[in-house]
């Protein structure tokens, strides 16, 4: 089982549209969770902390939820420009600092 | 506000060839990675270094090698490359112990021919 899992997608939705990505991860402990946003032929940006108890940044949402130990991220009323991969990211080994990606999962929004 | 700084951003080598991927960081980071990233594989882990003087292998470390040169600067070197080692290499760095997320460089496309 990999330890951080993601629906590939892609995801093809049309603009003004809710769409939520779910990710489950393995390691119980984990402590620390992030959604990162990849743009084509680009590096890696943290889109934003998952933080226990929810958290939204304007049209972001993200869950936890660590009995199922899953994590989501809703985008509301979607733009042309969240079209992108969206990774979630999960602290590996407590204390090392080491963070675990997903493959990503792949948002298109269409006009 | 330069935040991590990959060079170069483009390489082809030939098959056999050596180089060295350079990485640097201005943000008083006390922990540095280097990434590969190929279609379908997600981000892999080839080494990192939790703090200044320390390297440990990641999931890929097999052809490549590092130093940590000083709390700045962490490189990635290739002794004989190979054409499974074309892919885009990520270097990235974090407080460490402290999970603010990682900073990414641009990254460097290298191609093995």
């Amino acid at each position: 089982r990999k330890e951080v899992e993601q629906d590939p997608g892609p995801f093809n939705v049309p603009e003004g549209a809710t769409v939520a990505f779910n990710c489950t991860y393995s390691n119980s402990a984990s402590q620390s969770f992030f959604w990162y946003r990849q743009d084509c032929r680009k590096e890696p940006k943290l889109l934003m902390s998952v933080y226990s108890s929810g958290n939204e940044d304007g049209r972001f949402t993200a869950q936890l939820n660590r009995a199922s130990q899953y994590i989501s991220l809703l985008i509301r009323d979607s733009k042309l420009s969240d079209s992108a991969t969206y990774l979630c990211v999960v602290n590996g080994i407590i204390n090392t600092g080491k963070l675990i990606f997903g493959q990503g999962t792949t948002l298109q929004v269409k006009p | 506000n330069a935040g991590v700084t990959q060079t170069p951003k483009f390489q082809v080598l030939k098959t056999g060839q050596s180089m060295t991927l350079q990485c640097a960081q201005d943000m008083n980071h006390n922990s540095m990675y280097w990434y590969r990233q190929d279609p379908g594989m997600g981000l892999r882990l080839i080494y990192y270094s939790a703090s200044e003087g320390t390297t440990d292998k990641g999931e890929v470390p097999n052809g490549y090698n590092v130093s940590r040169l000083n709390k700045r600067e962490f490189s990635l070197r290739l002794e004989s490359a190979a054409p499974s080692q074309t892919s885009v290499y990520f270097c990235a760095s974090s407080h460490g112990t402290i999970n603010y997320g990682y900073t990414f460089g641009s990254g460097t496309r290298l191609t093995v021919v």
